[in-house]
């Protein structure tokens, strides 16, 4: 139990569907992050989120929209998806925004793409 | 091109014996990380150390740090089955609000 849920764990969708992950924090922290997790590659910081205001966009897709409505819950709203965009989605949160916290992150969803 | 880099890419090593892992980075940084990831679950982090700080020892984890050849490791002690997971280092560059993960080390404990 790492205080952070992700939902759904795993997740199938035709290239036009529509469907968002969900992400929630029971740790009482500020900051949250979606990141992107493929094969073979490192992982992908995808969005950043203090006090629920975005602090950054990795130059993500417009196909991929996140939402914060407070500091504990984080979504990511996908449509139009593409079959690279297989992969794990993983959120974390953090007690402050920065790279001087460690960071605490759900088990993720597994997206595939059909 | 990415910040930290582990090395080797993969590790098998029989029970009871120690495992090194080692990462490079690039750019200064405040302080470096260890995250270990089972199959099919999140991140679970293991251990910060600080650029001023060259050694952190947590239970069987040993990490060293050398900021002069901007490089780090991470020696598991005693390994055990349950230690069979994927070890990623995660630098917190100066000047950036973020972490950068590097591509991780797959380490198979063999009983």
């Amino acid at each position: 139990e790492t205080g952070v849920t992700q939902t759904p764990r795993h997740l199938v969708m035709g290239m036009t569907n529509k469907k968002s992950l969900k992400c929630e924090q029971h740790l009482g922290h500020n900051a949250m992050y979606w990141y992107k997790q493929s094969a073979k590659k490192p992982l992908e910081l995808m969005f950043v989120y203090n006090f629920k205001e975005q602090t950054e966009n990795n130059s993500v897709p417009s196909r991929f929209s996140p939402e914060c409505p407070n500091s504990s819950h984080l979504f990511l709203h996908l449509h139009t998806l593409q079959p690279e965009d297989s992969a794990l989605y993983l959120c974390a949160s953090s007690q402050d925004v920065g790279g001087w916290w460690p960071q605490h992150f759900g088990d993720g969803t597994r997206l595939s793409i059909l | 091109s990415q910040q930290g880099e582990e090395d080797p890419q993969a590790l098998s090593i029989q029970e009871g014996e120690n495992a090194t892992m080692n990462c490079s980075y690039k750019t200064s940084i405040n302080n470096l990380q260890w995250y270990r990831q089972n199959s099919g679950r999140g991140l679970v982090h293991l251990i910060l150390i600080r650029s001023n700080e060259r050694e952190k020892h947590s239970g069987r984890l040993r990490v060293t740090l050398d900021t002069s050849k901007k490089s780090s490791s991470l020696l598991i002690t005693a390994s055990r089955a349950a230690d069979t997971a994927s070890y990623f280092c995660a630098t917190g560059p100066q000047g950036a609000q973020k972490l950068v993960f590097g591509q991780g080390t797959r380490l198979t404990i063999n009983p």
